[in-house]
């Protein structure tokens, strides 16, 4: 069956401009998540998406980031104003419920900011 | 503030022989673990998980340990494959909190000939 996808796979930038990242999880997956990993890091857990809920937002570094999911499935993250600190690997997962741990994840779109 | 840790960042294993991947954690709170598997260019894949009310969960060629008091973990592939040739990801998580997963740096598995 279909994975999780995300668009674009790759994504170069010029500092100070605003990108858009785009997941669509697997389909009937209620909970979404958004990771980065920068060079030579760990994933970075930015932000969770459960149902209607309000997302947990706890992760993002800066306002400068921002994200939605629309109807429950397909979610787009939000870069304003691009720094150079935010080169990295932006990738989604989803999950068929809360509390269930393994998550699915994309291949990730790689975002350089010049 | 690294809360898990793999403190070697490569490995190289001959073919048929044990691959041991370690992982430290310091949150004391962590009570569910997970190893994933990530080849180039594609996302991490779930590979094995445990519960902290266990100390060992096996999976075919994969077994997980778990030692809360040193709050440590392993990985043991056995034998390993060249396939198996990526990088391997601990992660960590608080059961209750959505899943939201703490993960280490990953260790880059090289199984040789």
């Amino acid at each position: 069956g279909a994975g999780v996808s995300q668009s674009p796979s790759n994504k170069v930038t010029e500092k100070g401009k605003d990108v858009e990242l785009r997941c669509d999880p697997i389909s009937g997956h209620t909970a979404l998540y958004w990771y980065r990993q920068s060079l030579g890091q760990g994933l970075e857990f930015l932000i969770y998406f459960q149902g209607n809920s309000a997302p947990d937002k706890s992760g993002l570094p800066s306002d400068r980031f921002s994200a939605e999911r629309t109807g429950g499935s397909v979610s787009t993250l939000t870069i304003q104003r691009t720094q150079q600190e935010d080169s990295a690997v932006y990738l989604c997962a989803s999950s068929p419920r809360q509390g269930f741990d393994e998550q699915y994840f994309g291949p990730g779109t790689r975002l350089t900011v010049t | 503030d690294q809360q898990v840790k793999q403190n070697s960042p490569s490995l190289s294993v001959q073919e048929g022989r044990i691959s041991i991947l370690n992982c430290d954690y310091t949150n004391s709170m962590f009570d569910y673990f997970l190893w994933y598997k990530k080849y180039p260019a594609e996302g991490p894949t779930f590979l094995i998980s445990i519960s902290s009310i266990k100390d060992k969960n096996e999976d075919g060629r994969f077994t997980v340990f778990l030692n809360k008091s040193a709050k440590h973990l392993s990985l043991h592939i056995v034998p390993s494959q060249p396939g198996d040739s990526a990088v391997y990801f601990c992660a960590a998580t608080v059961t209750g909190t959505a899943s939201k997963l703490t993960f280490g740096t990953g260790t880059r598995l090289q199984v040789t000939l």
